[in-house]
């Protein structure tokens, strides 16, 4: 029930595309999705995050969709760039300072010049 | 704002030998810090969440007695690994959450501190 799941595990676009990435849960209690980018040998960064009383959610060329009824979520990159080229980590939690971010297993995207 | 630091950023130790790692909120109080273990290309795993003034919570299968963790200010909280074996060789996250984000638990991460244990 605490458990978040991801998909696709790796992900290959072309300059310009736009790369989904899906993520699914369980508990209803969850109130809170982040989504975070890793580069390698660094920490994860905040990307943008959503709460459920919204469907959709835009910052820059980063857009999540949120799907309460079928307890999904996604994250849309827009006009991806080799830049953007990272392992990407949906994530759920609880309201409460304490609780516990649960993660996903992790997306690693490529995009290819 | 929202800027959290760990240090060292690498250290290799001999195996029997403690490692203290740092983890501090440069711009904000963090009552609640949290410790992190990644495996090369894995998610993060939880180890334990850190209190301010109390002991710690670690996550089940976590040896406390190995994975000791001290949140002596609202600034600082810290990890050491005792009695280093190189199966404890990992990445090790701390993250942290500002206050005056509510009540979500939006945190923000350190970069990281890659342990090596020869």
């Amino acid at each position: 029930q605490q458990q978040v799941k991801q998909s696709p595990q790796s992900l290959i676009v072309q300059k310009g595309g736009i790369p989904i990435i899906n993520c699914a849960y369980e508990n209803t209690a969850f109130d809170y999705f982040p989504w975070y980018q890793q580069f390698p040998g660094k920490g994860p960064a905040l990307l943008i995050a959503i709460r459920p009383d919204v469907s959709e959610k835009k910052e820059g060329r980063f857009t999540i969709s949120f799907n309460k009824s079928a307890k999904q979520f996604s994250l849309h990159i827009m006009d991806s760039q080799p830049g953007d080229s990272a392992t990407y980590f949906c994530a759920a939690s609880w309201r409460g300072a304490t609780n516990k971010l649960i993660f996903g297993t992790g997306t690693l995207l490529a995009v290819q010049p | 704002g929202a800027v959290v630091s760990q240090h060292p950023s690498r250290v290799i130790c001999k195996s029997g030998t403690s490692v203290k790692i740092e983890c501090r909120s440069l711009d904000f109080q963090a009552t609640t810090m949290f410790w992190y273990r990644q495996f090369p290309k894995k998610s993060l795993m939880l180890m334990a969440t850190s209190n301010e003034g109390s002991k710690a919570t670690y996550e089940q299968g976590v040896e406390k007695d190995k994975f000791l963790i001290n949140h002596a200010s609202l600034t600082l909280s810290t990890l050491t690994v005792t009695s280093a074996h190189p199966e404890d060789s990992s990445f090790y996250i701390c993250s942290a959450r500002p206050p005056s984000r509510g009540a979500y638990n939006e945190q923000f991460f350190g970069p990281g501190t890659r342990l090596t244990v020869l």
